[in-house]
């Protein structure tokens, strides 16, 4: 079984704090994802990579950053963290596969609240 | 671009009772589409997924979805709800183009009643 790992299930920061999340799969997969989720409008991309060291804004890129050191690790960085950065964060991962048709597979998710 | 619209944030079934998620997607391309579950206070998990063949796609937990070109679009359905499928649903859709990524639904409630 594919197994995405977020390392904080819940976290709190202040405004203007630098904050990481971070993800790491275990299945060799290529393709890593980071969403934000919000009540209402459903899961948005933040950023996507499909290769170490490389990466890909997604819808709502503005206020992140990521890193991509690792194949199995994808992180998220909070340059400077604001209010309206409160949300779920959600990381998936999935493989290269014939097309696009395979499935992505994600964490349990990061609540994070900035205070 | 293509976009995924789910009809009813909020659905409310009987124990037993049929269950029935719409959604409807637009994509300029043939598109591959999948239904996930997200139960309380964790990830989203795949119920099912369209790629080509067959158009009506038996998933997890007694689930189906078909999918239906002509009316765009690729409803959720199970015969009999159970307490346990009380859960948010979300549909999503990917081109065969060069991008990787999902666009999601924006979900829909599901509640199950005794």
């Amino acid at each position: 079984d594919v197994k995405v790992t977020q390392s904080s299930r819940y976290l709190v920061k202040r405004t203007g704090e630098k904050v990481f999340l971070e993800c790491v799969q275990d299945m060799d997969h290529e393709n890593m994802f980071w969403y934000r989720q919000d009540p209402g409008l459903g899961l948005r991309l933040i950023y996507f990579s499909y290769d170490v060291k490389m990466k890909e804004k997604g819808d709502i890129p503005e206020g992140y950053s990521v890193s991509r050191e690792k194949k199995e690790r994808f992180s998220l960085i909070l340059e400077s963290a604001s209010t309206n950065q409160t949300s779920m964060y959600l990381c998936a991962s999935s493989p290269s596969g014939q097309g696009h048709n395979q499935p992505q597979h994600f964490g349990d998710g990061t609540r994070l609240s900035i205070l | 671009a293509q976009s995924v619209t789910q009809l009813g944030s909020h659905v409310s079934v009987s124990e037993g009772a049929l269950v029935l998620l719409r959604c409807n997607y637009s994509s300029s391309v043939p598109p591959y589409l999948f239904w996930y579950v997200q139960y309380p206070n964790q990830g989203l998990q795949l119920l099912l997924k369209y790629t080509t063949g067959a158009t009506l796609v038996k998933g997890i937990n007694g689930f189906e979805a078909e999918f239906k070109k002509s009316e765009t679009s690729f409803h959720l359905t199970k015969p009999s709800a159970h307490m346990s499928d009380a859960a948010e649903y979300f549909c999503a859709v990917s081109d065969h183009g060069s991008a990787r990524q999902l666009t999601f639904g924006s979900g829909t409630q599901l509640t199950v009643l005794p």
